[in-house]
C-alpha cells in the first residue's frame, strides 16, 4: 500500500516555469522526502525535510511541509528540460520508507 | 563500486520458473531494502534488512518471495514458481544506518532489475 498520494499525477509545463508538486499522507512521519526517477532509471534522492521542520531550500528545490494537514510541497524553481522525470514523495516512519504514486513532469524545451 | 549494483538487469523467465536477483549495496550500508515497482506506480516496500537479519519482511506479498543477506552485504531476493503477476522493476536500495539511524535516512537505490513473466 501507498501512504503518500501526489497531485497532480502529471504536469506539463515550459522551460523557466515553476513546477509545483503536493503530497498527502495519513500517518505520523519522522520525515518526509523527494525522490527523482527519469524513466527506466533508479530513484535519486532529492531532499528530507523533518518532521519538526516546515520549509527547506536546495538549490531550484523549495519543500514545505505542513504536519497539520499532513501534506508537502516540492516546488522547481526556472524548470529546465532536463527536469523531466517522475517525482516521488516518501514518508519515513520509524525504518519504513513508504512512496507515494508520484507526479510525472514534462518541462518542454 | 560506488553505487548500489542490482543484477541481472533485466530478467525474462516463464510461469513457474524460479528467479534470484541479486543486490550488491554500497560498502559500509548496514540497512538494505527491496522495492517492487509496476508500471506508472511508485516504489512498493517488500523487505528491510539490517545487517544479517531481516528486520521487516511485512511487505513480502507471499510465501513464494524470500530474501536474504547472510553476510550483511549482499542480498539476494528469491522468486519461487513466479507468476506473470510478479513483474515489475524490482528495486534495491541501501543507507548507511536505517531510517531511524545517525544518517540523514536518505536511501540510494539501484537501476533494478527488469523482471518479465511470460
Amino acid at each position: 500500500s501507498q501512504q503518500g498520494e501526489e497531485d497532480p499525477q502529471a504536469l506539463s509545463i515550459q522551460e523557466g516555469e515553476n513546477a509545483t508538486m503536493n503530497c498527502s499522507y495519513k500517518t505520523s512521519i519522522n520525515n518526509l522526502q523527494w525522490y527523482r526517477q527519469n524513466s527506466g532509471r533508479g530513484l535519486v534522492h532529492l531532499i528530507l525535510i523533518r518532521s519538526n521542520e516546515r520549509e527547506k531550500h536546495s538549490g531550484r528545490l523549495r519543500v514545505t511541509l505542513d504536519t497539520s494537514k499532513k501534506s508537502s510541497s516540492l516546488l522547481i524553481t526556472a524548470s529546465r528540460a532536463a527536469d523531466t522525470a517522475s517525482y516521488f514523495c516518501a514518508t519515513g516512519a520509524g525504518n519504513m520508507l513508504t512512496f507515494g504514486g508520484g507526479t510525472r513532469l514534462m518541462v518542454k524545451p | 563500486g560506488a553505487g548500489v549494483s542490482q543484477t541481472p538487469s533485466n530478467k525474462v523467465t516463464e510461469k513457474g520458473k524460479y528467479v534470484e536477483l541479486r543486490c550488491d549495496p554500497i560498502s559500509g550500508h548496514t540497512a538494505l531494502y527491496w522495492y517492487r515497482q509496476s508500471l506508472g506506480q511508485g516504489p512498493e516496500f517488500l523487505i528491510y534488512f539490517q545487517g544479517t537479519g531481516a528486520a521487516d519482511d511485512s511487505g513480502l506479498p507471499n510465501d513464494r518471495f524470500f530474501a536474504v543477506r547472510p553476510e550483511g552485504s549482499v542480498s539476494t531476493l528469491k522468486i519461487q514458481r513466479t507468476e506473470r503477476g510478479d513483474s515489475a522493476v524490482y528495486l534495491c536500495a541501501s543507507s548507511l544506518g536505517g531510517l531511524a539511524g545517525a544518517n540523514t535516512g536518505e536511501l540510494f537505490f539501484g537501476e533494478g532489475s527488469r523482471l518479465t513473466v511470460l
